[in-house]
Order: structure tokens, then sequence, then C-alpha cells
């Protein structure tokens, strides 16, 4: 069992929706969790970090993490054809960190 | 003003050349990573090191030797290369590596090829 797991997509949504990432991981001692954006041919990029459950809200993006059910999602509201791109899942257990396959993500105009 | 810093972009090799690559980053932070990313785009550490001192060595061929001279800087050396070494290396730096300072920031990779 791979330590973090995504849907690989493709996803797409129209403009102007919600699109919603999914992500589980294995380990529950894990500690921190990490959405990360990458464009082709560029480098991640951190969107959010979530550390306690619950939900945290920074301007279109939503994270929410789910301890007891090893989960965390990020939602995307009012998508926009430039949210078009790969998102990786990312966790924290201790010195390790386990990144995700990622999520293709379009967003169609 | 760049963060996090790689040279070079491109590198372009034979089989059995040794290389390295230089990473720099000005935030000042303690705790720098390499990273490998393959061709499916999957993402895996290779190693870490927090104010110079090695944390993390995953298991990666012994051909790969990071050097960290100052917790400003991590370079990697490649010694005898193979084709398999082909994919994008990544640096990425963060505060540290536990509790809530751990968010890292990647440099924009360095692409090798083996020919």
């Amino acid at each position: 069992q791979k330590e973090v797991e995504q849907n690989s997509g493709p996803l797409s949504v129209p403009e102007g929706a919600i699109a919603s990432l999914n992500c589980t991981y294995s380990d529950r001692v894990s500690q921190s969790f990490f959405w990360y954006r990458q464009y082709s041919g560029k480098s991640p990029e951190l969107i959010m970090s979530i550390y306690s459950n619950g939900d945290k809200e920074d301007g279109r993006f939503t994270a929410q993490l789910n301890k007891a059910s090893q989960y965390v999602s990020l939602l995307i509201r009012d998508s926009q054809p430039s949210d078009s791109a790969t998102y990786l899942c990312a966790v924290n257990t201790g010195n390790q960190f386990y990144f995700g396959t990622g999520t293709s993500l379009t967003v169609i105009p | 003003d760049t963060a996090v810093s790689q040279t070079p972009k491109y590198l372009v090799t034979q089989m059995g050349n040794d290389k390295s690559i230089k990473c720099e980053q000005n935030l000042g932070h303690d705790t720098m990573y390499w990273y490998k990313q393959d061709s499916k785009k999957f993402l895996k550490i290779m190693f870490s090191y927090n104010n110079k001192e090695l944390i993390i060595n995953e298991t990666v061929p012994n051909r790969f030797s990071p050097k960290s001279p100052d917790k400003a800087h991590l370079n990697l050396h490649i010694n005898s290369l193979e084709l398999g070494d082909s994919a994008v290396y990544f640096c990425a730096s963060s505060r540290a590596i536990g509790g809530t300072y751990n968010e890292q920031f990647f440099g924009p990779g360095t692409r090798l090829t083996v020919l």
C-alpha cells in the first residue's frame, strides 16, 4: 500500500465550478499535510498546509483534514482555467515526507 | 529574488560521467532536501539535511552523494551516471523538518538527461 494515494484523474470541471481533490494516507501518526500545485514543466508550488482536523480556508482554496479517516482534501471554488495543473498531496510523518502521484485538473472555459 | 535556486537548469551527459547539481536558498531555512521526479511525475525524497547534518537518506544508490557546506547550500554529486538517472531533480527547503514549520519550498528543478 502506498503511503499517500490520490486519484490520478484527469478531473475536468467547468469554469466557475468547485473542484474537489482527495487524498488518503496510510500512517496514522502523520502530522502535517500539504497541497502543492505543479504546472507542466514547473516546480511544485505550495498552496495549503494543514495540521489539525477541520477546515482551513485561504482565498478560493479550502483544505479539509480528517485524521480519524486518514483523509485530506482540497476544494477549489470558482475554478479558473489558470487552476489547470497537477495537484500533489504531501504528508509528513516524523522525518519522512511522502507525495502522492498527483491529480490532473483541467478547468474548461 | 529567487528563494531556492538550482544550477544548472538542464544537464545532458553521457553514461558513466560524473556530474553535480548545486542548490542554494536565501530563506534562512535550516532544512534542505533533494527530490527526484521521474517520467511518471512521481516525486520521491532522496535526502534531507538539517543544519548541515544528514537526516533522511532514502534508498538511493551510493553513486549519489549530497554535500552541505553550510545550511544555505545543498549540492548533489552523482557518479557513474546511468540511463535510469534521467529525471528532474528538485531541491527544496523548509524552516524545520518537523512541527508546523516544515512547509517546503521548491527550486526550479534540474532536468538531467543521460544518453
